[in-house]
């Protein structure tokens, strides 16, 4: 297994802001990814963060609304950019080490914009 | 197109019943089947998995679900409730990275 941790685990922003979220895991995993949990629905992936290159898109969510960074093979951020209030929700981050197996979740980013 | 259909979006199950949590996918191939469960204001934590073999999985907490192809359904269950149990239960399909997540099935305990 793997324990993922995430910062900051709530924040309240003003609209036309942007907010940088970590995801640290405490050991190396093959696959990162997000995910946005908005009020009372599922989880939808925004991207897998891919390390030393580019993430990979969703469709629906784009790089300049949600810019993210792989540096290494225990971390990585996602910046949710020019806030608007449609943007509040759960931020999850999560990681595997195998393709075909499950994913370990961090506790969630709980962001509201105003 | 694979998905994850819970039918029930809200289920009230009294301490010490039993409770069944439905889930039905449509997957092209043979699928990777998982159930998390995620409390308030936590991150979604794996309950079991089934990938092959034994159509009966046994998981964390008391909980089993099994496996019916015939009928593309993964359904959770438990013998007895716990006041703990009260959660959000998720079922998710993935194979290859791509893992879809179902609505969620709210469960309550009461006393």
């Amino acid at each position: 297994s793997a324990v993922i941790s995430q910062k900051p685990s709530r924040d309240i922003c003003q609209r036309g802001t942007s907010l940088t979220i970590q995801c640290q895991v405490d050991s190396q995993v093959t696959m990162m990814f997000w995910y946005r949990q908005q009020p009372g629905q599922s989880l939808t992936l925004i991207a897998t963060a891919n390390q030393g290159s580019e993430a990979t898109y969703e469709s629906g969510f784009v790089i300049d609304k949600f810019p993210i960074s792989r540096p290494n093979l225990t971390f990585s951020t996602l910046t949710v950019s020019n806030m608007s209030p449609e943007d509040s929700s759960i931020y999850l981050c999560s990681g595997g080490r195998d393709p075909d197996n499950e994913q370990f979740f961090g506790p969630g980013t709980r962001l509201t914009v105003l | 197109a694979q998905s994850v259909t819970q039918p029930d979006i809200h289920i009230t199950v009294s301490e010490g019943a039993s409770l069944e949590l439905r889930c039905n996918y449509s997957y092209g191939a043979t699928p990777y089947l998982f159930w998390y469960v995620q409390s308030p204001g936590q991150g979604l934590q794996l309950l079991l998995k089934y990938f092959s073999g034994d159509t009966l999985v046994q998981g964390i907490k008391g909980f089993e679900a099994e496996f019916k192809r015939s009928q593309s359904s993964f359904n959770l269950r438990k013998p007895s409730v716990h006041w703990s149990d009260a959660a959000e239960y998720f079922c998710a399909v993935g194979r290859n990275n791509d893992m879809r997540f179902g609505a969620g099935t709210r469960l309550t305990v009461k006393p």
